[in-house]
């Protein structure tokens, strides 16, 4: 059973193209993140969601939207594609709204790469 | 504020130990540690929480300085399975988020 599963594992696209990343957790845990990690492998937040609700929203272009239909579920949709939008993208799940003393599950990340 | 870790690579023989450090300028809630292997996601290893504690993960354990703002990861005997990059990760106090250090690639050789 996968904790945490993303969909797709590898995108390519051109630019200036629409695209959706999902993920769903099924951990029963309270809060889901969407964190890019770049070709340096550096790490960044980029979103939070509580019970649905956005609690973390880093400084993003408003190209990348993301959604919470449910607990569980947490996607991430990237308008206008630009070059620089190509990265790895990992959604992450903990119990607790993230200051508390739990580890993060993170997916397995979507490659995306924009040519 | 992203925090510190050094070094930023370290090359090893079998069974040797290392150290890799984080630092921190704000004052921090919690440290976490994870281990990320080439195309893989990260993996939790162990968070620690203010009150200088110090945890164990099999041969894998780390220490929290709240007052320097410091944590270490200390890995003994290392093994072939120990390679990958290692990353702190701290949560500040007011904020909640998990920011991420920029990593130590470790290399373990036979």
């Amino acid at each position: 059973d996968t904790a945490v599963s993303q969909t797709p594992k590898y995108l390519v696209t051109q630019m200036g193209n629409d695209k959706s990343i999902k993920c769903e957790q099924n951990l029963g845990h309270d809060t889901m993140y969407w964190y890019k990690q770049d070709s340096k492998k550096f790490l960044k937040i980029m979103f939070s969601y509580n019970n649905k609700e956005l609690i973390i929203n880093e400084t993003v272009p408003n190209r990348f939207s993301p959604k919470s239909p449910d607990k569980a579920h947490l996607n991430l949709h990237i308008n206008s594609l630009e070059l620089g939008d190509s990265a790895v993208y990992f959604c992450a799940s903990s119990r607790g709204s993230g200051r508390e003393h739990y580890g993060y599950t993170f997916g397995s990340g979507t490659r995306l790469t924009v040519v | 504020q992203q925090p510190v870790q050094s070094p930023q690579a370290v090359i090893l023989r079998e069974g040797e130990d290392a150290v890799i450090n984080c630092s921190s300028s704000k004052a921090l809630y919690s440290v976490h540690w994870y281990r990320q292997k080439h195309g893989e996601a990260p993996v939790f290893l162990m968070i620690l929480l203010k009150g200088g504690e110090q945890k164990g993960h099999e041969k894998i354990s780390a220490s929290f300085n709240e007052k320097k703002q410091q944590s270490s990861l200390y890995l003994t005997a290392s093994q072939l399975s120990y390679s990958g990059t290692y990353f702190c990760g701290t949560v500040g106090s007011n904020t909640g988020k998990l920011i991420f250090g920029q990593g130590t690639t470790l290399q373990v050789k036979p």
